[in-house]
């Protein structure tokens, strides 16, 4: 199987900083995405990552240890509208995507 | 189209019908996915298309679910005899490399 494993809610304040941590099976590992999903609407692309290490991109960042099968999505300075669900998912050999059950995200004022 | 287009948006049918929900990828996109979403819930992946090759189909949880993929472009998800716990979101996402790129879902009901 390729089990991935992600908390499944957190909660946070405005302005603070948050990590979300994900864990997955190793054996065909070939890279890991980072979606945002918004109640009722579809996933969004938030950052992908293939080598090991930390990619930045704004006040979001994700990091890689492809050793240790884990990766984790870093949210700064959060704001309101940061409240969502982030969806972790490893992609294997065949190029198939497996997504985790999501981490829910609450920021409150 | 400039995105991923499903349809229909809402389905509501009774128990023991059939249904087909539709995926119109982006043009180009090599990849082609169904995941499914009941309420609160991660993404729960069906089938994937890729190119020309055999798809992969270890996702579907049962033979009343099926899924082709006609000229490497739009998809049909055909889900026979609709049972209650059926009743979820169904996305389709589209991809050329890498990054998948969603569709806003087919919500189903089953009554």
């Amino acid at each position: 199987g390729q089990n991935i494993d992600q908390p499944t809610e957190m909660t946070a304040t405005e302005g603070a900083i948050v990590q979300i941590n994900c864990t997955y099976q190793t054996s065909g590992f070939n890279g890991l995405f980072w979606y945002q999903q918004h109640a009722g609407e579809a996933p969004t692309f938030l950052s992908y990552n293939v080598l090991d290490g930390l990619e930045e991109k704004g006040r979001f960042s994700s990091f890689l240890s492809r050793s240790k099968g884990y990766s984790y999505l870093l949210l700064k300075e959060l704001q309101m509208k940061d409240s969502a669900s982030y969806l972790c998912a490893a992609r294997y050999n065949t190029d198939k995507l497996i997504f985790g059950t999501g981490t829910r995200l609450q920021v409150f004022p | 189209g400039a995105g991923v287009s499903q349809s229909p948006s809402n389905k509501v049918t009774e128990k023991g019908k059939d249904v087909e929900l539709r995926c119109d990828p982006i043009s180009g996109h090599t990849a082609l996915y169904w995941y499914r979403q009941s309420l609160g819930q991660g993404l729960e992946f069906l089938i994937y298309f890729q190119g020309n090759s055999a798809p992969d189909k270890s996702g579907l949880p049962s033979d009343r679910f099926s899924a082709e993929r006609t000229g490497g472009s739009v998809s049909t998800l055909t889900i026979q005899r609709t049972q209650q716990e059926d009743s979820a979101v169904y996305l389709c996402a589209s991809s050329l490399a890498g990054e998948l790129f969603f569709g806003e879902g087919s919500r189903l009901t089953v009554l």
